[in-house]
């Protein structure tokens, strides 16, 4: 099974800065990954797919990067309601996994 | 729109069984496969197992295996999700989510959750 690794555990950005939230694949997951935004008592809302396209009705200022072992989810100017935990989940085999989260919080 | 429903908050005592639903509208329900993901309090995602709703094809994490049972009734597009040998463990949400109608295991449609407390 894929080791899905998040990083910072916790992000701390003040409001209309730029946010990079980093996942790692223990091998490669080629561009099969999927981000997705998870608010208090809600379930988790599609961000990204397929490494680099944004699903339906996401704001242009997400956006993600990378292939192989190494993404990238980059919020570029945070708005309040994007303050939330953020997931990368790989789907290039059995089975899915995702990781263990970012949370994003207001410094 | 599509929309999945899920069951009510359940309360079982350990050594239980509980069985959630989840009611898919807004699309051709055997077109596009289901799948169950777990959160325990305050932890991440867990993906538990995947059911074809157009057959009897499913699949289980393999820690889950012997314990989850997926099954679907096309006559009212819901699909159940049965977890057995409850344990405190299991205290969590359950989340059906549909896949991407492309085959691919990401998820772009969520039911709301089911809240599962295990406690004697």
């Amino acid at each position: 099974e894929i080791v899905m690794t998040q990083s910072p555990g916790t992000l701390s950005v003040s409001p209309g800065e730029r946010a990079t939230l980093s996942c790692r694949a223990s091998q490669s997951v080629n561009s099969n990954l999927a981000w997705y935004q998870q608010k208090p008592g809600q379930a988790p809302r599609l961000l990204i797919y397929r490494a680099s396209t944004r699903a339906t009705g996401v704001p242009a200022g997400f956006s993600g990067s990378g292939s192989g072992t190494e993404f990238t989810l980059t919020i570029s100017s945070l708005q309040s309601e994007d303050f939330a935990v953020y997931y990368c989940q790989h789907y290039n085999n059995w089975p899915p996994v995702f990781g263990q989260g970012t949370k994003v919080e207001i410094k | 729109q599509v929309q999945l429903v899920q069951s009510g908050a359940e309360v079982k005592k350990p050594g239980a069984s509980v069985k959630v639903s989840c009611k898919a509208s807004g699309y051709t329900f055997t077109s596009y496969y289901i799948h169950w993901v777990r959160q325990a309090p305050g932890q991440g995602l867990e993906w538990l197992g995947i059911i074809n709703p157009s057959g009897v094809s499913t699949s289980y994490a393999p820690r889950f295996q012997g314990r989850v049972t997926l099954t679907r009734d096309t006559s009212t597009s819901t699909v159940y999700m049965e977890l057995s040998s409850l344990r405190s463990e299991d205290t969590a949400v359950f989340y059906c989510a549909r896949a991407d109608g492309s085959g691919a295991y990401y998820f772009d449609y969520w039911g709301q959750g089911t809240v599962v407390t295990v406690s004697s």
